[in-house]
């Protein structure tokens, strides 16, 4: 089945650190960029950051950058973030997501993890 | 403060046709850059429900429509049904910002 199945997430106090994955089914994982999108309490669906199939090119949101990383297995079909020093307003639901080039969209959505930055 | 501007609700009777408008400006949609739009409901996965300003992709009932014109794009649903009922996005690509943009999102209730 075409599925994008995304883990990781937690309750982690101000400072602390995550790993999200987000494992893909059924499509030739290398031959898309990903995303990493999420969506806070309240708020809007905000990118976060993307990374193109063959990891050369990598961009993150100005509210992440140098604090997240984005990297990826393609032989495990696998996308990665990498969270560290969190802040209370990362606090969302983090959804991996696959960009399709042509015309600039995001077509197939895994379910999202909860990530909680609380003390 | 999202860069593209949506109403932040809509409303319908089962069977009605309802409009979502989202205004951008020359940086995103006004520079050519096409409006897609996404269906979310909470707990679920974001749905990719049309692309390329009018396309709908594989499975997506041909009454959910889009259109674009200079900076605005519109996603419009008839016959609607209490299954529609969810938060709606629009997306875009702006090139001042250098990035992927969204809309704040429109919640659709069917009454």
């Amino acid at each position: 089945e075409l599925q994008l199945v995304a883990s990781g997430g937690g309750l982690v106090k101000p400072g602390g650190s995550l790993r999200l994955s987000c494992v893909a089914s059924d499509f030739t994982f290398s031959s898309y960029a990903m995303n990493w999108v999420r969506r806070a309490p309240g708020k809007g669906l905000e990118w976060v950051s993307s990374i193109m199939g063959d990891s050369l090119y990598r961009y993150y949101a100005d509210s992440v950058q140098g604090r997240f990383t984005i990297s990826r297995d393609n032989a495990k079909k696998s996308l990665y973030l990498e969270m560290n020093t969190l802040r209370v307003e990362d606090t969302a639901v983090y959804y991996c997501a696959r960009w399709m080039d042509t015309l600039g969209y995001f077509d197939l959505w895994g379910q999202g993890t909860q990530v909680t930055v609380s003390s | 403060q999202s860069v593209l501007t949506q109403p932040p609700s809509v409303s319908g009777a089962p069977g009605q046709r309802i409009t979502i408008s989202c205004y951008g400006n020359t940086s995103n949609i006004g520079s050519g850059h096409s409006v897609h739009w996404y269906q979310h409901v909470p707990g679920e996965a974001p749905k990719l429900v049309i692309f390329g300003n009018t396309n709908r992709p594989s499975g997506v009932p041909d009454r959910f429509s889009g259109a674009k014109s200079g900076s605005s794009g519109s996603l419009a649903i008839t016959a609607l049904q209490p299954e529609d009922e969810a938060e709606y996005f629009c997306q875009s690509y702006d090139i001042s910002l250098s990035g992927v943009v969204f809309g704040g999102g429109t919640k659709l209730t069917v009454l």
